[in-house]
Parts: C-alpha cells; sequence; structure tokens
C-alpha cells in the first residue's frame, strides 16, 4: 500500500515564528488533506489538496503531485497552532496517514 | 450544521468483552469511515461505508465489524476484546467517500483493562 512519511517528527517554535512541515507520499494519489489533531484527539480539517496551492489565513499549503510531496505552511505561529499535525492521503475510499508532525509553539 | 457525532465519548471494557461504537455523519453524507488511533501513531483505516455497503476494509482480523443504517449513521462492533484494541475511534463522513473530504468525529476513547 501506499506510505506516507512526515517531517520534522518534532518541532518547537517561539511564538510568531513561521515554519514548514512536510509529508512525502510513494504512489501517485486523487486525495490528500491536512488536518491539525488537538489535545483532545479532534482531527481538524485544515485543507483538501490533491494539487495546488492553497492558503487559508496563516496557513497555506501546496501538493506537487508530480513530485508525490505536499508541503504545509505555517506563519507568525501562535500557542493555539500547537498539537499533531497529519497529512493523509490514497487513493479511492481509504485516506493512509503519516506519522505527524508534533509541534510546540511557546511563549 | 451538526458536524460528525459519536458516542459513547470514553468507554472502559475488560478483555473479552464486546463493544459497539456509533456514529452519526454530517447530514447529507452518505459514506461513513471507521479509523483506529493508537497512542502516537496515526489513525488507521478499519472500514468505509457508502449506501449501507462495505466499500473499503483494511488490515484488522473479523473481530471488527460494523454496518451502515438506513439513515447513514453507523456502528463498530469489537468482538473478544484485546489490550491491544485500546485506542481512540475515529469516525469520519463524506459525500460520497471517494476523492474529497472527509470530516472526523470526537472519537471514542476506548480503554481495555
Amino acid at each position: 500500500g501506499i506510505q506516507v512519511e512526515q517531517s520534522p517528527p518534532d518541532l518547537i517554535l517561539q511564538e510568531g515564528a513561521n515554519s514548514t512541515l512536510r509529508c512525502n507520499f510513494s504512489d501517485s494519489v486523487n486525495n490528500l488533506q491536512w488536518f491539525h489533531q488537538n489535545p483532545w484527539g479532534q482531527l481538524i480539517n485544515l485543507f483538501y489538496i490533491p494539487s495546488g496551492t492553497k492558503q487559508n489565513g496563516r496557513l497555506s499549503a501546496t501538493t506537487v503531485a508530480t513530485e508525490r510531496y505536499s508541503l504545509l505552511y505555517i506563519s507568525s505561529s501562535q500557542t493555539t497552532d500547537s498539537g499533531v499535525y497529519f497529512c493523509a492521503t490514497g487513493g479511492g475510499n481509504k485516506l493512509t496517514f503519516g506519522t505527524g508532525t508534533q509541534l510546540k509553539v511557546e511563549l | 450544521d451538526a458536524g460528525v457525532t459519536q458516542s459513547p465519548t470514553h468507554l472502559i471494557k475488560t478483555r473479552g468483552q464486546q463493544v459497539t461504537l456509533r456514529c452519526s455523519p454530517i447530514s447529507g453524507h452518505k459514506s461513513v469511515s471507521w479509523y483506529q488511533q493508537v497512542l502516537g501513531q496515526g489513525p488507521q483505516f478499519i472500514f468505509q461505508y457508502y449506501e449501507k455497503e462495505e466499500r473499503g476494509r483494511g488490515n484488522f482480523p473479523d473481530r471488527f465489524s460494523a454496518r451502515q443504517f438506513p439513515n447513514y449513521s453507523s456502528e463498530l462492533n469489537v468482538n473478544a476484546l484485546l489490550l491491544g484494541d485500546s485506542a481512540l475511534y475515529l469516525c469520519a463522513s463524506s459525500l460520497t467517500g471517494i476523492g474529497e473530504t472527509q470530516y472526523f468525529g470526537p472519537g471514542t476513547r476506548l480503554l481495555v483493562l
């Protein structure tokens, strides 16, 4: 099956800093999502982005499907951005998740 | 509009028991998927249902089963519980389940003692 790798596994930022999270996948996909999992376990949709670039406030994402990677940019980070960020992808009807990036934003 | 809802929120069972978890999708969504997330890992796909038919199954033993009802809600059943079944069980819904955004519920935390 498809393999999904995320980097870095852990990231500590000072409030106000910018960061880039990366997601590599092993096969062509027609479906890629970025999620933020809060400390209570809720997976919050950030982007559905099988290709191209999207922006939503301080967050933006780019997927280059032909090169099998996606990037999530967080600008001017805030403490509320802390949590685990997952990318997930797959063909057809199931999502395969990466192992996540644990982000901690400190004052 | 209400999001995906799941019940119960927490559950404690003992080894060998059976458990039923419930999920109600977003109104208008006909596809429901179930995922298991053990501590420190990403969610793992268990099942997908669309229009009451099983559309996909992950690499889980036959102790795991699910069904979808005419109102598109779904149940996940796990028999003969093992300690390793302790996890967060997540339900996701989408319109058709293929090539579109999936929306996740808050999950059910299952602890098997």
